[in-house]
């Protein structure tokens, strides 16, 4: 029940495109929904992240779609770009006093062919 | 923008070896975080730390992670005697509630 599901596990898109990742949860506490953006080597930088009690929000080229009754969640990167070329990850959590323990999706790679 | 900081960025160890893994969180944050990834998969969380206590820790830190905050500005994660298997990408993380700041990482390979 503490899993994340995250699809596809590849993506290509050209740019200009719009690059599509889905995430799907089982747990109805999760109330905290981030997206993190991972190149080569690097730790997880937090992208844009949601609260379920939003539909949506947009951060310049990134959107995030949420879905309570279905359980899912979405990013949207508008206008891709070769440099958004990474690994992208969706996570929930339940914010707690004791702090904020994310559970990561499997992760997503996207490549912007120029 | 101030930043997570770890060292070492490398470190490679023989098996039955300990390791301390070192962590600068930002300072203004109160709950502090270790996560691994296994080279190719997904982040998985390990302990996290509030108030000078562990807060929550998942089933893969056993008895041989530990974590300290030693001083004011640092935060270890501790592996007392390394096994293969944890050969990974260790993260430390930091956050004043919601938004957690991962730091560059510390790539433990363990031969």
């Amino acid at each position: 029940q503490q899993q994340v599901k995250q699809s596809p596990q590849s993506l290509i898109v050209q740019k200009g495109g719009i690059s599509i990742i889905n995430c799907a949860y089982e747990n109805t506490a999760f109330d905290y929904f981030p997206w993190y953006q991972q190149f080569p080597g690097k730790g997880p930088a937090l992208l844009i992240a949601i609260r379920p009690d939003v539909s949506e929000k947009k951060e310049g080229r990134f959107t995030i779609s949420f879905n309570k009754s279905a359980k899912q969640f979405s990013l949207h990167i508008m206008d891709s770009q070769p440099g958004d070329s990474a690994t992208y990850f969706c996570a929930a959590s339940t914010i707690k006093a004791a702090g904020n323990k994310l559970t990561f999706g499997g992760g997503t790679r996207v490549l912007v062919k120029p | 923008e101030p930043e997570v900081t770890q060292t070492p960025s490398h470190q490679v160890t023989q098996m039955g070896q300990e390791v301390i893994l070192r962590c600068v969180p930002i300072s203004n944050h109160l709950y502090f975080y270790w996560y691994r990834q296994i080279l190719g998969q997904k982040v998985e969380f390990l302990v996290s730390f509030y108030n000078n206590e562990i807060s929550e820790k998942s089933e893969i830190f056993d008895d041989q992670f530990s974590v300290e905050r030693p001083d004011g500005s640092n935060f270890t994660l501790k592996i007392r005697s390394t096994k293969l298997e944890d050969s990974a990408m260790y993260f430390c993380a930091s956050s004043i509630r919601d938004r957690v700041l991962f730091g560059p990482g510390t790539r433990l390979t363990v031969t």
